[in-house]
């Protein structure tokens, strides 16, 4: 698998963005970069995810770097409720499709 | 999308025991996944089923202790069998036809 590094915890305060960041400086060039959250007492979600080209969806932006070695989640405006952890994951195309979760980013959006 | 419920949502089982979980999916799913959230800790996947194959276990996980079936495309179960402590986790299941996947609401096992 493509190891991935996330901070271990952010704050970000209530209406502003919350920039995610990731690094999977391994990656292989046909290997996609996905992000999933989880909130407290519920399943991992998922969230985005991006080859090469920014991607944006309702929820979120992803921002990948043209070297691919790092990327970005933005939450454009979060709200309380984004209070979760966010895990970057680079699934191993050989996994038969299982996702790896690392430790992920303890986000908190504060009031 | 797919709507995914567990049985039970949680329960406080003895040692020595053992508990069956349950995933229903509301949609026809090929590929199924079991995973375990110990306390404080990200999830582990335990087990690849596929409908129509025997299930895959990761390396630590074995079919003695987490027999899995998947009799149907919607349908699978997870077996914790002769549960000790260090089997109190969330048990999650999830379900995607690649790695974007969704998942249940977990089970949350006690063991006493």
């Amino acid at each position: 698998d493509a190891k991935t590094t996330q901070p271990t915890s952010m704050d970000c305060a209530e209406g502003r963005a919350a920039n995610l960041p990731c690094n999977h400086s391994t990656i292989s060039g046909n290997e996609y970069v996905y992000w999933y959250r989880q909130i407290h007492s519920q399943g991992p979600q998922y969230i985005i995810h991006g080859l090469k080209n920014n991607e944006t969806n309702e929820m979120a932006s992803l921002i990948i770097t043209e070297d691919r070695k790092s990327s970005t989640l933005i939450l454009p405006h979060a709200t309380l409720r984004d209070t979760a952890v966010y895990y970057c994951i680079v699934p191993d195309s050989n996994s038969g499709y299982a996702l790896n979760f690392g430790k992920g980013t303890s986000l908190l959006v504060t009031p | 999308s797919a709507v995914i419920s567990q049985k039970p949502s949680r329960d406080i089982c003895q040692r020595g025991t053992s508990l069956t979980i349950q995933c229903q999916v509301d949609s026809q799913v090929t590929m199924m996944f079991w995973y375990r959230q110990q306390p404080g800790q990200s999830l582990t996947l335990i087990a690849t089923a596929n409908q129509g194959s025997e299930a895959t276990y990761e390396s630590g996980f074995v079919i003695d202790k987490f027999p899995i079936s998947r009799p149907n495309l919607t349908f699978s179960t997870l077996t914790v069998s002769n549960m000790s402590p260090e089997d109190s986790s969330i048990y999650l299941c999830s379900v995607g036809p690649s790695y974007e996947q969704y998942f249940g609401p977990g089970t949350r096992l006690t063991v006493t």
